[in-house]
């Protein structure tokens, strides 16, 4: 069965710090990848999504960028941090537009 | 662009009332259409979908027809419950290969025993 892995849970940065969050899924091959954040009232913004390795897609301008190294991971990174970063960051995968798309359990980014 | 937009709520309803939550949508091509459900404490997980027009999506009495002349995709329930409490998300994905998935705003619904 597929999973998918996101970590970490939660994580406190100051601000002008790096940032790396990762993901994994496992049990599928060249899945479809994204990075969204949420935000209480604004619902789940698209920031990142991948159609396979080195293909990333932005979809907002920021401080923020994606990378995907290997087939099923998907890695969320910033140089330096800044306080409007805070926020719910979701990752998901899927394997097109027929099928659901599965999420990970979120990482709680507090800039301070 | 491409985008979802979705009835704000919150929404509160007594149990056994009629659900009605609107979404439109803007899209090139044919998009595929869903409604994702977040319970209270716990992370999204697929509703429904329908994937060309004139389909309709049904789940745990939920139903939504994807209807292109209107863009539209409202999620509808005859008689909702107590349980049915959550935040419900109408997404859209566009281009078999683009990859690009959107999600609305979301809409918090509130039943009362």
């Amino acid at each position: 069965s597929q999973t998918i892995h996101q970590w970490p849970a939660t994580l406190v940065q100051p601000v002008g710090s790096p940032l790396s969050l990762e993901c994994t899924v496992e049990g599928t091959s060249n899945p479809n990848l994204y990075w969204y954040r949420q935000a209480a009232g604004r619902g789940l913004q698209l920031l990142f999504y991948s159609v396979g390795i080195g293909q990333i897609s932005s979809e907002v301008p920021q401080n923020l960028s994606a990378s995907r190294p290997q087939d099923r991971q998907f890695i969320l990174s910033s140089k330096k941090l800044l306080l409007s970063d805070s926020g719910f960051y979701l990752c998901a995968w899927s394997t097109g537009g027929l099928t659901e798309a599965f999420f990970g359990q979120g990482t709680r980014l507090t800039v301070v | 662009g491409d985008s979802v937009t979705q009835m704000e709520g919150p929404v509160t309803l007594s149990e056994e009332a009629f659900l009605t939550i609107n979404c439109t949508y803007t899209a090139t091509g044919y998009p595929s259409l869903f409604w994702y459900v977040q319970y209270p404490g716990e992370g999204l997980q697929l509703l429904l979908k329908a994937t060309k027009a004139d389909d309709k999506g049904s789940n745990k009495g939920f139903e939504a027809t994807y209807r292109k002349e209107t863009t539209s995709f409202h999620l509808e329930k005859g008689s909702v419950q107590v349980s049915d409490s959550a935040v419900y998300f109408c997404a859209l994905y566009v281009g078999s290969t683009l990859g690009r998935l959107y999600f609305g705003r979301g809409t918090q619904l509130t039943v009362w025993p």
